[in-house]
């Protein structure tokens, strides 16, 4: 089935470690996202791909690292510098500039995976 | 992007229509309304986006101001399965300066009562 698969699921981390979280689309989608979510809070951008090889910041990047070496796979990685890590991350795709989306052209739909969930220990 | 405003909680009986405001007074000509839901602990859901005239889809209908300075979700035959936080956001198309980056803020809680 088409779709984003995010993993781990939950995860567990003592301070002091680095921890990769796995985002994985076959959706053939150009663009994709990382978002951290705090309990009872929206989702903040921590860094966006439009195209493999690239990527940019977002809105709170310190202590986080990405890389695109293929357009399936989006890893983020959370660093020992990341002074708050406990949070739910959320993966997204977007289908890119011209694309067919569900019969319309593409206007910026974002399809999210399920998520994951790392605590800091 | 422009901002968005959203009541923080909102009460709705099952069955009945749940109407989500939405105030984006700085909305710029070539930028659409999005809204998602969340259900809690999984990821946001799509709904429906427009940029000026009023769009039904299975899910929901959105109406748009005149103006484009506000919006209003329509779930109109509201399930417990509906309760979820519901966000409102605006953005252009690709071909503007976008980004392709969604900004979302703490969106509407809504609870479907029984």
């Amino acid at each position: 089935d088409g779709g984003i698969t995010q993993s781990p699921k939950y995860l567990f981390r003592k301070e002091g470690q680095n921890v990769t979280l796995s985002c994985e689309q076959n959706l053939n989608h150009d663009a994709m996202y990382w978002y951290r979510q705090d309990p009872g809070q929206g989702l903040r951008l921590i860094y966006y791909s439009q195209i493999v090889n690239d990527f940019q910041k977002g809105d709170i990047a310190e202590g986080y690292s990405v890389s695109r070496e293929k357009k399936e796979s989006f890893p983020l990685t959370v660093t020992s510098a990341q002074k708050n890590p406990t949070a739910f991350y959320l993966c997204a795709t977007r289908a890119g500039q011209g694309r067919r989306t569900s019969g319309r052209v593409d206007t910026g739909e974002l399809f999210f995976g399920e998520g994951s969930r790392l605590t800091v220990l | 992007d422009a901002k968005t405003t959203q009541p923080p909680s909102m009460d709705c009986a099952e069955g009945r229509a749940a109407n989500l405001p939405c105030n984006h007074s700085t909305i710029s000509g070539n930028e659409y309304v999005y809204w998602y839901r969340q259900i809690h602990s999984q990821g946001p859901q799509y709904i429906i986006h427009g940029l000026k005239n009023n769009e039904t889809n299975e899910m929901a209908s959105l109406i748009i101001t005149e103006d484009r300075k506000s919006s209003t979700l329509i779930l109109p035959h509201a399930t417990l399965r509906d309760t979820a936080v519901y966000y409102c956001i605006v953005r252009g198309v690709h071909g503007s300066s976008n980004t392709g980056k969604l900004i979302f803020g703490q969106g509407t809680t809504l609870q479907v009562k029984p």
